[in-house]
């Protein structure tokens, strides 16, 4: 497709659930990024890859939050046990390669809300 | 990483010119410049990016003085469309492509 694509873009689970969170980024792009962004902020890092590399994953917030991307291509993003705080939109970011200069290019993200 | 501050928020009318204006005092000599716009319900998406004097594309210019201590992202004749939060951020080339974003200046724009 033309641009980032995320799925669902909705989501809504129960306290205690698993979710999982798809990007499919821009084809040929090499960095893929994952963003936490709750209400009224800005985005907040969560993990980067390079290929199917996780060469960065410092920002996520406990054990329960996983992210995968096995073949340089789609990423999954994991939460396990979800808790209330883990409401927020999900968004992610894919650029050409990982130069300063290489802007990232975000997908509209994933809603996710849990009761 | 240096850091931003930008004003929360602005109003202004359409076709007015809008600048909004970040300071990045401890700005090091290998850090650049880029703004990111961010519409309701949407990803932020890459607006501009500059490292010194003044930057211009078919939807803003980014004005940088000397010391670079600051930067002003400048909007022509802004539509009701532009209402949107504007993110400045300052990141060294050396060290990728990663954006860790501010709080942002949420502009809306009145017909």
């Amino acid at each position: 497709g033309a641009g980032v694509s995320q799925s669902p873009r909705y989501k809504v689970a129960k306290r205690g659930q698993d979710v999982a969170l798809r990007c499919d980024p821009i084809s040929g792009h090499v960095s893929l990024f994952w963003y936490q962004q709750a209400l009224g902020q800005g985005p907040e890092f969560l993990t980067y890859f390079q290929n199917e590399a996780q060469l960065d994953k410092s920002g996520l917030p406990s054990d329960r939050f996983f992210a995968e991307r096995p073949e340089g291509s789609v990423s999954t993003l994991k939460i396990q046990r979800t808790q209330q705080e883990d409401s927020a939109v999900y968004l992610c970011a894919s650029s050409f390669d990982s130069n300063y200069n290489s802007p990232l290019h975000f997908g509209n993200g994933t809603r996710l809300t849990v009761t | 990483l240096a850091k931003t501050t930008q004003p929360i928020s602005m109003d202004s009318y359409e076709g007015q010119e809008v600048n909004i204006t970040c300071s990045h005092n401890n700005i090091a000599t290998n850090d650049y410049i880029t703004w990111y716009q961010q519409f309701p319900s949407q990803g932020p998406r890459f607006i501009i990016q500059g490292y010194k004097t003044k930057v211009t594309n078919e939807v803003a210019s980014l004005f940088i003085p000397a010391d670079r201590k600051s930067s002003t992202l400048s909007l022509p004749r802004v539509s009701l469309s532009d209402t949107a939060v504007y993110y400045c951020l300052v990141l060294p080339m050396d060290a990728g492509n990663m954006l860790t974003f501010g709080g942002g200046t949420r502009l809306m724009v009145k017909p």
